[in-house]
């Protein structure tokens, strides 16, 4: 089983529509959890922390379940700007940075 | 200027090639990093570096090796290149206290796509 799953999507939204899509995560003492951006074969890039009481950036909305061991992320208004892979990212401790990595799901905005 | 550069940014290669691949960071971290991204897959960490001294294997490091020239360089070597070993390499770098962006966030550099043929 894969420590960090997405669906690969692709998910189509048109343009101003929301989407949301989750990740889930298999070790139940992962510690700090985001989200990553990454457009078509271009490098990562970070998007947004996740927080535990979940958190904004704009139109952006991150969402923990510890409980059920899985993360999301809603994106409102979307813009075909939006359009990229995002990746869900886990990492097991809290004072360094060894990244698990999901395989992305792929987001396709629409005019 | 990019903070993250890798040369080459592509190359094309023929099994039992040794191969490296070259990483430069301006950003000052301490920290290094080398993946390997396939289609369908995850980042892979193959190898990674706290500082110059301090090197560790990633999660999949066998057919690789590495190299912290200085704290600004971090090369990836593939001594015997085989045809598996086709992917799209990224380097990145993190510092060692959080930034306001996100604990430990990694910056990535744009990637090289290797093929070995």
């Amino acid at each position: 089983r894969k420590e960090v799953e997405q669906d690969p999507g692709p998910f189509n939204v048109p343009e101003g529509a929301t989407v949301a899509f989750n990740c889930t995560y298999s070790n139940s003492a992962s510690q700090s959890f985001f989200w990553y951006r990454q457009d078509c074969r271009k490098e990562p890039k970070l998007l947004m922390s996740v927080y535990s009481s979940g958190n904004e950036d704009g139109r952006f909305t991150a969402q923990l379940n510890r409980a059920s061991q899985y993360i999301s992320l809603l994106i409102r208004d979307s813009k075909l700007s939006d359009s990229a892979t995002y990746l869900c990212v886990v990492n097991k401790f809290v004072s360094w940075g060894k990244l698990q990595f999901g395989a992305g799901t792929q987001v396709v905005v629409t005019p | 200027d990019a903070d993250v550069t890798q040369t080459p940014r592509n190359r094309i290669t023929k099994t039992g090639k040794r191969i490296m691949l070259e990483c430069s960071q301006t950003k000052g971290h301490d920290r290094m990093y080398w993946y390997r991204q396939d289609p369908g897959l995850g980042l892979r960490l193959i190898y990674y570096s706290f500082d110059v001294k301090d090197i560790n294997k990633g999660e999949i490091s066998d057919g690789y090796s590495v190299s912290r020239q200085a704290q600004a360089k971090f090369s990836l070597s593939l001594e015997s290149a085989i045809p598996n070993q086709t992917a799209l390499y990224f380097c990145a770098t993190s510092d060692r206290f959080s930034s306001a962006g996100g604990l430990y966030e990694q910056f990535f550099g744009p990637g090289t796509r290797l093929t070995v043929l």
